[in-house]
């Protein structure tokens, strides 16, 4: 199965700062089937970017995906506070379809 | 609009089974697949398998074959997932979640989760 590999684990950001969050995948994602959501406490993930680098509807421009084959990039510009959450990464390139462990998002 | 309401928090013991259901309105059902994740406590998200609603055909991931049913009953459009032979390792928040489009398995609509415990 492919193994996505999410870094850093904790990311300490101020709010109006950009965050740059990485997935990296153990064997090519192909067609760019890569995905990112946000969860926050005791809610349901929010599916944020699909195929790498499309915005799913009614998420803000100030997220962004992108990347190919093994490595890619969650950027968030100018962060809000409810932007402070986990985020994960997902691949459904190849079953089973998995998850990065999560990046979590704190206010510094 | 779009939604997916789940049934209740679950108590089992070792070696029972569980079926959560998931109630779908807002949209065509037979039109989109339904998947199951699952995250145990303050873990990451897993994948479970997928049901096709309009045929009932079903794939699972390797680590639950055997133990995993899913199904879908089209009168009341809602879709079931039953899991045996429960573990404590299989105490986890379960979710429904409906793809954005056809098959393709990202998930733009999620129900609220279900809380399975296995405990002794």
């Amino acid at each position: 199965e492919i193994v996505l590999t999410q870094s850093p684990g904790t990311l300490s950001l101020s709010p109006g700062e950009r965050a740059t969050l990485s997935c990296r995948a153990s064997q090519t994602v192909s067609s760019n089937y890569l995905a990112w959501y946000q969860q926050k406490p005791g809610q349901p993930p929010r599916l944020l970017i699909y195929g790498a680098s499309s915005r799913a509807p009614g998420i803000p421009d100030r997220f962004s995906g992108s990347g190919s084959g093994t490595d890619f990039t969650l950027t968030i510009n100018r962060l809000e506070p409810e932007d402070f959450a986990v985020y994960f990464c997902q691949q459904y390139d190849t079953s089973p379809y998995t998850f990065g462990q999560g990046t979590k998002l704190e206010i510094k | 609009q779009v939604q997916l309401v789940q049934s209740g928090a679950e108590v089992r013991k070792p070696g029972a089974s569980v079926r959560i259901s998931c109630k779908t309105s807002g949209y065509l059902f037979s039109s989109y697949y339904m998947n199951w994740v699952r995250q145990a406590p303050g873990q990451g998200l897993e994948w479970m398998g997928m049901i096709n609603p309009s045929g009932g055909g079903t794939t699972y991931a390797q680590k639950f074959q055997g133990r995993v049913t899913m199904t879908r009953d089209t009168s009341t459009r809602t879709v079931y997932m039953e899991l045996s032979s429960l573990r404590s390792e299989d105490t986890a928040a379960y979710y429904c979640a409906r793809v954005l489009g056809g098959a393709t398995p990202f998930y733009q609509h999620w129900g609220q989760g279900t809380l399975v415990t296995v405990s002794s």
